[in-house]
């Protein structure tokens, strides 16, 4: 079953500094991926998702993700954090050559500090 | 924001009560999906749902029961609430089942089992 791994935590980076949130995959087939972003007290917002093609994916608020077969990664980068970028961010991915489930990993707090 | 409301918000009660969760949506999407949110276990699927009446289980789905009698409405039934079953509860719709198709989610309802 497909699955992916959020090895850290929480994130703290300051303000003006480049954002990085790791995020591991396995997949038996080749993978969809996605980044959702989550505020205090709301459900989750997309943001980016990589399907085929250019491995540097672009999304909304100035986020960008990277997606590394070899490496079976897809991290999430911006260049210049903001305070608002304070939130809980979630990578997930399915598998196409599966059941179609979106599996989710546990979350990496973000602290952006001003 | 897409157009799905979740209520209650927050909701307090006792162990062995049953407790029903609203989703509403106004976007006349034909996929609905509940999902629960556990700290370290990121999100994880109760049930989904591809149209009026049918409705499939996911990979959490004992103790939970589902009904969806109208596009618009997907109900979540806990029949005997239990303290394990303490959780943020968030819906979710898309319009397609395609695997680049994004989630939308509801801003989730604060179930508390005591």
């Amino acid at each position: 079953a497909q699955s992916v791994a959020q090895p850290e935590d929480q994130v703290n980076v300051a303000e003006g500094n480049p954002l990085t949130v790791k995020c591991t995959y396995s997949v038996s087939g080749n993978p969809y991926l996605f980044w959702y972003v989550q505020y205090p007290n709301r459900g989750l917002q997309f943001l980016l998702k990589y399907i085929t093609g250019d491995n540097l994916v672009k999304g909304s608020y100035g986020f960008e993700a990277e997606f590394n077969k070899s490496q079976t990664s897809f991290h999430l980068k911006k260049p210049s954090a903001l305070v608002s970028d304070s939130a809980l961010y979630f990578c997930a991915v399915r598998d196409i050559n599966g059941n179609n489930r979106l599996a989710f990993g546990k979350g990496n707090q973000v602290v952006v500090i001003p | 924001d897409a157009g799905i409301t979740q209520s209650p918000r927050h909701k307090v009660t006792e162990t062995g009560t049953p407790v029903t969760l609203r989703c509403h949506q106004t976007e006349n999407h034909r996929y609905m999906y509940w999902y629960r949110q556990d700290p370290g276990h990121g999100l994880r699927l109760i049930h989904y749902s591809y149209g009026v009446k049918d409705t499939d289980k996911g990979e959490v789905s004992d103790g939970y029961s589902v009904s969806r009698s109208k596009t618009e409405d997907f109900l979540l039934t806990l029949e005997s609430a239990t303290s394990s079953q303490t959780s943020v509860y968030f819906c979710a719709i898309s319009a397609k089942r395609t695997y680049n198709s994004p989630l939308h989610f509801g801003n989730g309802t604060r179930l508390t089992v005591t």
